[in-house]
């Protein structure tokens, strides 16, 4: 089965500090990762995707499937990277569905 | 059109009502998907379409039932429902179900 943890629910740095979004996931396959993000009163909108190999807004996420994890990193948060932070896994066959874990949610302070 | 639009942004039902949310993407995507969202919680899957058939359901209760008019359209009919179905129900679309899913603002639906 598909199952994806996040371990903390609220995260709070101060700015310019590191931060790591912690996610891990059981599969038993090779699935698909993402991070999505939501903040205050915007859409769900996907930040990374494993695949994708790319860096935004200076956040980076590397799969390691030894450790099934995918931290997401930024080394120097911003007041406006304070939001609701979602890993979420796909499995590679068709009709595995989408499975958000339960959410981070971020807080950059001043 | 580069966004996954929802209306209405917000409903408000009462037990015996039928009502119908609908999403609506003008981006070719061929998946549609709803979710349902409770307040702290993770978006949780309740329909696929691919290709204007269904292709998952997610167990969910019958009186939810989803429509696919056509490639661009995603409807939710509601009916019955209970105060626990109280959520916002969020709307997403991807080229097809392999790739990444784009999501609408959702709806915010209170049923009384």
């Amino acid at each position: 089965a598909q199952r994806v943890t996040q371990p903390e629910k609220l995260l709070s740095v101060f700015k310019g500090a590191p931060v790591e979004l912690k996610c891990n996931y059981s599969y038993s396959g090779s699935p698909e990762l993402f991070w999505y993000v939501q903040y205050s009163r915007q859409r769900l909108q996907l930040l990374l995707r494993h695949i994708s190999r790319e860096s935004i807004k200076g956040f980076t996420a590397d799969l390691n499937k030894g450790e099934t994890s995918f931290h997401l990193k930024k080394p120097f948060a911003q007041e406006e990277d304070s939001a609701m932070y979602y890993c979420a896994l796909r499995g590679v066959n068709y009709g595995q569905n989408f499975v958000f874990g339960p959410g981070t949610r971020l807080s950059v302070l001043p | 059109d580069t966004e996954v639009t929802q209306t209405p942004k917000h409903l408000v039902m009462g037990m015996t009502n039928k009502k119908s949310l609908k999403c609506e993407q003008h981006m070719g995507h061929r998946a549609m998907y709803w979710y349902k969202q409770k307040a702290k919680k993770p978006p949780e899957l309740m329909f696929v379409y691919s290709y204007e058939k269904l292709s998952i359901n997610e167990s969910v209760p019958s009186r939810f039932s989803p429509e696919c008019p056509n490639s661009s359209l995603l409807n939710l009919h509601l009916h019955a429902l209970q105060p626990e179905d109280s959520a916002l129900y969020l709307c997403a679309s991807s080229q097809d179900p392999s790739q990444t899913q784009y999501f609408g603002p959702g709806t915010r639906l209170l049923v009384l």
